[in-house]
């Protein structure tokens, strides 16, 4: 079992719809999670992190966090072909040193 | 607030050789990583620095080493070059909190070409 992962997709959303990426980790004891678009060719662009259970929104992005359930996801609304890139969950695990895991990335496409 | 600083951008070697790439964290950041990204492996991590000391190390050959100055710029090392050692290298800073929440900020990245 990959400690966190992704549908690497591609996921294919028409322009104006609500996108939905999922994520779940293995790890328990992890304490952060963090949500990067990277554009091809491009290095991965902090969008969202959360910390606690529930929802944290940002402009069009929400994150969701159930750590009961191991799952974090990153809703994008009224989606733009400029949001079309991969977005790669990143869960960190505290305790005397940090450890980063990334999943694969899911693959967004945004249909005009 | 200038940000993570890789160089160089591109760098193509031949089998065998090494390679030294260098990472200026954003100012103020102590706490440094490494990651190797490949098409088909995602990113890997590869190890972070704190202070100058390395505090912990993905799963990779020893051939891969690293080192923290002062400043906080770090370097990676890659000795023996491998056909498989291609790949984009990332580094990321990070300004570690008290209560240990860190964001981590990529530099550009260097693409390595080994041929």
């Amino acid at each position: 079992q990959k400690e966190v992962e992704q549908n690497s997709g591609p996921l294919s959303v028409p322009e104006g719809a609500i996108a939905s990426l999922n994520c779940t980790y293995s790890d328990r004891g992890s304490q952060s999670f963090f949500w990067y678009r990277q554009y091809s060719g491009k290095s991965p662009e902090l969008i969202m992190s959360i910390y606690s259970n529930g929802d944290k929104e940002d402009g069009r992005f929400t994150a969701q966090l159930n750590k009961a359930s191991q799952y974090v996801s990153l809703l994008i609304r009224d989606s733009q072909p400029s949001d079309s890139a991969t977005y790669l969950c990143a869960v960190l695990r505290t305790g005397g040193y940090q450890k980063v895991t990334f999943g694969i990335g899911t693959k967004l496409q945004v249909i005009p | 607030k200038a940000g993570v600083t890789q160089t160089p951008r591109y760098l193509i070697k031949t089998r065998g050789q090494q390679v030294t790439l260098s990472c200026s964290p954003i100012s103020g950041h102590r706490s440094v990583s490494w990651y190797q990204q490949t098409p088909g492996q995602g990113l890997q991590f590869l190890f972070e620095y704190f202070s100058e000391t390395q505090r912990n190390k993905g799963n990779f050959p020893g051939r891969f080493s690293g080192r923290q100055f002062s400043n906080s710029r770090s370097e990676m090392n890659v000795s023996t070059l491998e056909l498989g050692d291609s790949a984009l290298y990332l580094c990321a800073s990070s300004l570690k909190t008290g209560a240990g929440n860190t964001e981590a900020f990529f530099g550009q990245g260097t693409r390595l070409t080994v041929v």
